[in-house]
């Protein structure tokens, strides 16, 4: 069975300091592996998402992230952080077992950008 | 990109009445919706997919008696919280894919948040 773990549950970080959230995976097939925003009391929204090919993906608002099999992590990252990126961020994945149809999220990581 | 429409947005309800939250594709068809459930500072949880013309299949430990789907059209799947009770407090959200192969993008409705008093 798929699972994610997000281990910070919140990641303080200065304003325009980088940041990297880490998202570790569970499974023993092919993945897919995202990663969605939530401002408060609103949906998620896409950042970005990781199907095949290569490992290291570009997202919006200029996050990006790295696929890594061995280690099975999907860490996101980004160069430097603005007070607007203040959200909880999920990463979520998705398997072959399943058809890709049911996506699993971890349990959140909140981002506090300190101005 | 695509847009997911989810209403109401906010809902206040007594102990045993019933509630129906809609989810609607604004400008896709989209033949499976999923309804997942967030609990403060938690993630979410899978509650059901819902099935264009057919019944939804719910995750275990859902009550599917409590929590009704109906997804009658493409564009549009209601799940009903029946004889709310205050543990069923939460916020509900719902997504959709346009593709049906899993790799298309879930889009998100804005979510509905439920007080049950």
């Amino acid at each position: 069975a798929q699972s994610v773990t997000q281990l910070d549950s919140q990641v303080p970080v200065f304003e325009e300091a980088p940041v990297e959230l880490r998202c570790n995976y569970s499974s023993s097939v092919s993945v897919y592996l995202f990663w969605y925003v939530q401002y408060p009391n609103q949906g998620l929204q896409l950042l970005l998402k990781y199907l095949s090919g290569s490992t290291l993906v570009k997202g919006i608002n200029g996050f990006e992230a790295e696929f890594n099999k061995s280690q099975t992590s999907f860490h996101l990252r980004k160069p430097s952080v603005h007070i607007s990126d203040t959200a909880e961020y999920f990463c979520a994945v998705s398997d072959l077992s399943g058809g890709y149809q049911k996506v699993t999220f971890g349990t959140g990581t909140k981002l506090q950008v300190i101005p | 990109g695509a847009v997911v429409s989810q209403h109401p947005s906010w809902v206040i309800c007594k102990s045993g009445t019933s509630v129906k939250i809609e989810c609607r594709s604004l400008d896709f068809q989209a033949t499976t919706m999923f309804w997942y459930r967030q609990f403060p500072k938690q993630s979410l949880m899978l509650m059901a997919t819902s099935n264009e013309g057919s019944k939804a299949t719910y995750e275990q430990g859902v009550e599917k008696d409590k929590f009704l789907i109906n997804h009658a059209s493409l564009t549009l799947s209601t799940l009903t919280v029946t004889s709310a009770h205050p543990e069923d407090s939460s916020f509900y959200i719902c997504s959709a894919r346009e593709a049906s192969d899993g790799t298309g993008e879930l889009f998100f409705g804005e979510g509905s948040r439920l007080t049950v008093l």
